[in-house]
C-alpha cells in the first residue's frame, strides 16, 4: 500500500535553533500533504495544508511565519520549526492522500526542545 | 466534515471481539465513516472505511447502520498488538478532502490478557 515516511523521528534542539522535519510519499504522488501536532494525551491537531507549487494554508491560531511549509515537488513536504522554544516540543504527524483516496501517515517525528 | 462521538476508553480480553462504536448523527449523504488507529509514538495507521454498506478487510469489520448515524468497528479476535486509540471519522471520500479531517478524542483500546 501508499506509504508516507518521515525523517527525523526523533530529534532534539537548543531553544531558539530551527528544526526541519520531511514528510515524503514513497510510492506515489502527492499534490497536496497535511501537517499535524499533537501534545501528549491529546489528540491530532491539523496545523496546515500544504500545497505543490503553492502557498501552504494553515490553520486558525497557527503563525505561518513559526512553521515554515515547503512542497517543492510531488513527493516532498518540509515543514520547519523556527526558533524553537520548549513549547514547540510535541509529536508532528504528516499525511497524504493515496491514489484511492485513503489518507496515508507518516510515522511521526518527535521534537523535544531543551 | 461531521463530527463524531466515542466512548473515551475500552477494555477487551484478549482473543474476544472488540466492538467499538461511534455516533455520527450529521453525517451527510457524501460523507464516508473512515476508521484509523494510532499505537503509542506512532502515526495513525488506516484500518477501514465505508460509506453505508458494511465492509469488512483484513483487519476490521465495519457496521454502519441503516441511517448512517452510527457504526461500530469490529476487530474480530483483539490481540495485545492491537491496543491503541482508534479514531473515528467522517469525511468526504476520495481526492484531497483531508483539509477538512477533524480528529476527535478517539477511543483508548486496551487489550488484556
Amino acid at each position: 500500500g501508499a506509504v508516507v515516511s518521515q525523517h527525523p523521528s526523533r530529534v532534539i534542539c537548543k531553544s531558539g535553533t530551527s528544526v526541519k522535519i520531511e514528510c515524503r510519499s514513497l510510492d506515489f504522488q502527492a499534490t497536496t500533504m497535511f501537517w499535524y501536532r499533537q501534545f501528549p494525551k491529546q489528540s491530532l491537531m491539523l496545523m496546515a495544508t500544504s500545497n505543490e507549487g503553492s502557498k501552504a494554508t494553515y490553520e486558525q491560531g497557527v503563525e505561518k511565519d513559526k512553521f515554515l511549509i515547503n512542497h517543492a515537488s510531488l513527493t516532498l513536504s518540509t515543514l520547519t520549526v523556527t526558533s524553537a522554544h520548549p513549547e514547540d516540543s510535541s509529536f508532528y504527524i504528516c499525511s497524504a492522500t493515496g491514489p484511492t483516496g485513503e489518507l496515508f501517515f507518516g510515522e511521526g517525528s518527535r521534537l523535544t526542545v531543551l | 466534515d461531521a463530527k463524531t462521538t466515542q466512548p473515551t476508553s475500552m477494555d477487551c480480553a484478549e482473543g474476544r471481539a472488540a466492538n467499538l462504536p461511534c455516533n455520527h448523527s450529521t453525517i451527510s449523504g457524501n460523507e464516508y465513516v473512515y476508521w484509523y488507529r494510532q499505537i503509542h509514538s506512532q502515526g495513525p495507521q488506516y484500518i477501514i472505511h465505508g460509506l453505508k454498506n458494511n465492509e469488512t478487510n483484513e483487519m476490521a469489520s465495519l457496521i454502519i447502520t441503516e441511517d448512517r448515524k452510527s457504526s461500530t468497528l469490529i476487530l474480530p479476535h483483539a490481540t495485545l498488538r492491537d491496543t491503541a486509540v482508534y479514531y473515528c471519522i467522517v469525511r468526504v471520500g476520495g481526492g484531497n478532502a483531508g483539509n477538512m479531517l477533524t480528529f476527535g478524542g478517539g477511543t483508548r483500546l486496551m487489550v488484556k490478557p
